[in-house]
């Protein structure tokens, strides 16, 4: 089993959609999480950090759940915009702070 | 501020060669992580540094890789014998301490190893 895996997609979603995808991760000693953007032949940026009571930015909102061991990202009211892929990021502190990649979620949003 | 910078953005190289990749992270950041990503793939994590030294290597595949960061600022990749499996992209990553804070990405260099 991988350490984090991701749904690969594509998730193809109607302009002004909701769409929410998770991560699973194997480790119940993770610490940080994090979501990343990645366009096509970008480097990744950080979207947002994951709390653990939950946290939104505008349009994005992240969820923790460490008794199922995932986190979730939704994006409301889809822009053409957010047409990426999106990677989450699991840190083990007791993997001495290897911040570990999932594969990725490409979500493609359609007028 | 200058972001983290990567040279050379594309390197092409025969089979056999030697290649070194350059890693110049944000001033200040302590933490320098390398990953490599292949098409359709997450970056997989190759090496991470904390300061001068490498804290954890557990990610590069074997001993023809290998990373140096003397100062603890630049980070260079050296890749011996190149095999055409090692093409990918190379990503280089700074943060301001190892773990919990968020990464800052490079552009990353393309190699190609005809």
């Amino acid at each position: 089993r991988k350490e984090v895996e991701q749904d690969p997609g594509p998730f193809n979603v109607p302009e002004g959609a909701t769409v929410a995808f998770n991560c699973t991760y194997s480790n119940s000693a993770s610490q940080s999480f994090f979501w990343y953007r990645q366009d096509c032949r970008k480097e990744p940026k950080l979207l947002m950090s994951v709390y653990s009571s939950g946290n939104e930015d505008g349009r994005f909102t992240a969820q923790l759940n460490r008794a199922s061991q995932y986190i979730s990202l939704l994006i409301r009211d889809s822009k053409l915009s957010d047409s990426a892929t999106y990677l989450c990021v699991v840190n083990y502190k007791a993997a001495g702070n290897k911040l570990t990649f999932g594969g990725g979620t490409r979500v493609l949003v359609k007028p | 501020g200058a972001g983290v910078s990567q040279t050379p953005s594309n390197k092409v190289t025969e089979k056999g060669k030697y290649v070194e990749l350059r890693c110049d992270p944000i001033s200040g950041h302590t933490a320098l992580y390398w990953y490599r990503q292949s098409l359709g793939q997450g970056p997989e994590f190759l090496i991470y540094f904390q300061g001068t030294g490498a804290a954890d290597d557990s990610g590069l595949p074997n001993d023809r890789f290998f990373a140096v960061r003397p100062e603890g600022s630049v980070s260079t990749l050296k890749i011996q014998r190149t095999e055409r499996g090692d093409s990918a992209v190379y990503l280089c990553a700074s943060s301001l301490g190892a773990g919990s804070s968020p990464l800052h990405f490079g552009n990353g260099t393309r190699l190609t190893v005809t």
